[in-house]
């Protein structure tokens, strides 16, 4: 299996502001995902982060929002930017290890409370 | 677009029992994967079992197994023997067995175990 590292763990910060959250794998993965799973609800695709090439984005999100990096095979961060207590929600990191396994491996997430 | 639909927000079951949590689904492709992923309080996402759409034998893992329906389109998880570390919430996942890994998941069904 794949280990995740994700920080951090929780946030509590002012509107307005930004936080970039990291996710680091302990093996080098093709494909990362982002989700954001709201208070009680379920996990929802932010976008998908390939090495490389610029990351894409599901319906209702949009880069200057989230911008995400992916700089080499093990290592991608998000950023929640400009943010409202909206944007309060857990985030996880997702990664693909397609050679292996057919399931997901996720992340710790990241509790973000936006005041 | 594929959907994934869990009728029962919240269940509850007495430690020992057994309890089936449902979980219908959505999709024109014929080849795909299925999940039940847990997620306790600590919102780590775990994996509980998983199931091959061209596979026709129910998938089991220890004290859990599903039954899965492909003309139905349906995919219960059961839980036998039930444990107070169950108590979780749980996810079902389609994921295509073509292109990315991105999963699409259901609402969730919030399992309470009473001892």
């Amino acid at each position: 299996s794949a280990v995740i590292s994700q920080k951090p763990s929780r946030d509590i910060c002012q509107r307005g502001t930004s936080l970039t959250i990291q996710c680091q794998v302990d093996s080098q993965v093709t494909m990362m995902f982002w989700y954001r799973q709201q208070p009680g609800q379920s996990l929802t695709l932010i976008a998908t982060a390939n090495q490389g090439s610029e990351a894409t984005y599901e319906s209702g999100f949009v880069i200057d929002k989230f911008p995400i990096s992916r700089p080499n095979l093990t290592f991608s961060t998000l950023t929640v930017s400009n943010m409202s207590p909206e944007d309060s929600s857990i985030y996880l990191c997702s990664v693909d290890l397609r050679a292996v396994y057919t399931e997901a491996f996720f992340g710790q997430g990241t509790r973000l409370t936006v005041v | 677009a594929q959907t994934v639909t869990q009728s029962q927000p919240e269940m509850s079951v007495q430690e020992a029992e057994t309890v089936t949590l449902s979980c219908t689904y959505d999709t024109s492709e014929s080849d795909y994967y299925l999940f039940w992923y847990k997620q306790p309080p600590s919102r780590q996402m775990i994996l509980v079992i998983r199931q091959e759409a061209y596979k026709q034998q129910n998938a089991t893992e220890n004290r859990f197994s599903v039954n899965f329906q492909k003309a139905a389109k349906s995919f219960s998880l059961k839980i036998s023997d039930s444990q107070l570390g169950d108590a979780a919430m749980y996810f079902c996942a389609y994921r295509s067995a073509a292109g990315s890994y991105q999963l699409t998941f259901g609402k969730g069904t919030k399992l309470s175990v009473i001892p």
